[in-house]
């Protein structure tokens, strides 16, 4: 199982703003997934890209998968103070189970 | 079905006594996941589940570690003789194998503090 990159390790920004995460991994994937971590609390899954997919879109988030590259990135728009959190990306191989990076801190300032 | 329960939520031992954590996973999910948590860290695979069968196990896990799902339901994962390194948050997460776009489920873990 490989596991995802997660770029930057800290992003502080403010609320409204914008807020990109980039991940990098490996090898061939099934799907790539992101989760979110508040602190002290268990992950929530947020979204799902195949590797059939290039782009895909849920509420404020937006999530990019580049194959070719090997590399996907979250997109939050609009930042609220409770989107503050760590995200993980996850990619999946075939028939494989999830392997976690350490993930990105993302703090947005009210 | 109001998602993947774990119990108990804290727990406080001393060094060298066994514990035992609960998950149960949601009903319709055949596989089952533990994982290990440390203090900014992401999550460590620790073993994986598909129905009563156990279908890994990370070599980082010593012999102390047992995992159990009987009947294919709700597992058990028990720590024998804890150090203080084991003092994490263990998280159990729950997928259908034929999952369509829904990712792994988490619970809330536990948290272990070995003093």
């Amino acid at each position: 199982s490989q596991q995802g990159e997660e770029d930057p390790q800290a992003l502080s920004i403010q609320e409204g703003e914008n807020a990109t995460m980039n991940c990098s991994y490996k090898t061939s994937i099934n799907n790539l997934q992101w989760y979110r971590q508040n602190s002290g609390r268990g992950l929530v899954h947020l979204i799902l890209i195949r590797s059939n997919e290039r782009e895909k879109h849920s509420g404020r988030l937006r999530v990019t998968l580049d194959t070719s590259k090997k590399s996907s990135s979250l997109l939050i728009t609009a930042s609220r103070a409770a989107d503050t959190a760590s995200y993980f990306c996850a990619p999946l191989e075939y028939g494989n189970k999830l392997v976690f990076g350490a993930g990105t801190i993302l703090r947005v300032k009210s | 079905d109001t998602g993947v329960s774990q119990n108990p939520r804290h727990k406080i031992t001393k060094r060298g006594q066994n514990v035992t954590f609960r998950c149960d996973p949601i009903s319709e999910h055949n596989r089952l996941y533990w994982y290990r948590q440390t203090l900014g860290q992401g999550p460590e695979f620790l073993t994986y589940f598909q129905n009563e069968a156990q279908l890994e196990k990370s070599r980082l896990l010593s012999d102390r570690f047992s995992a159990e799902r009987p009947k294919g339901s709700f597992s058990t994962l028990e720590i024998q003789r804890t150090e203080q390194g084991d003092s994490a948050m263990y998280l159990c997460a729950s997928s259908s194998q034929t999952d369509r776009g829904f990712g792994y489920t988490f619970g809330s873990g536990t948290r272990l503090t070995v003093v």
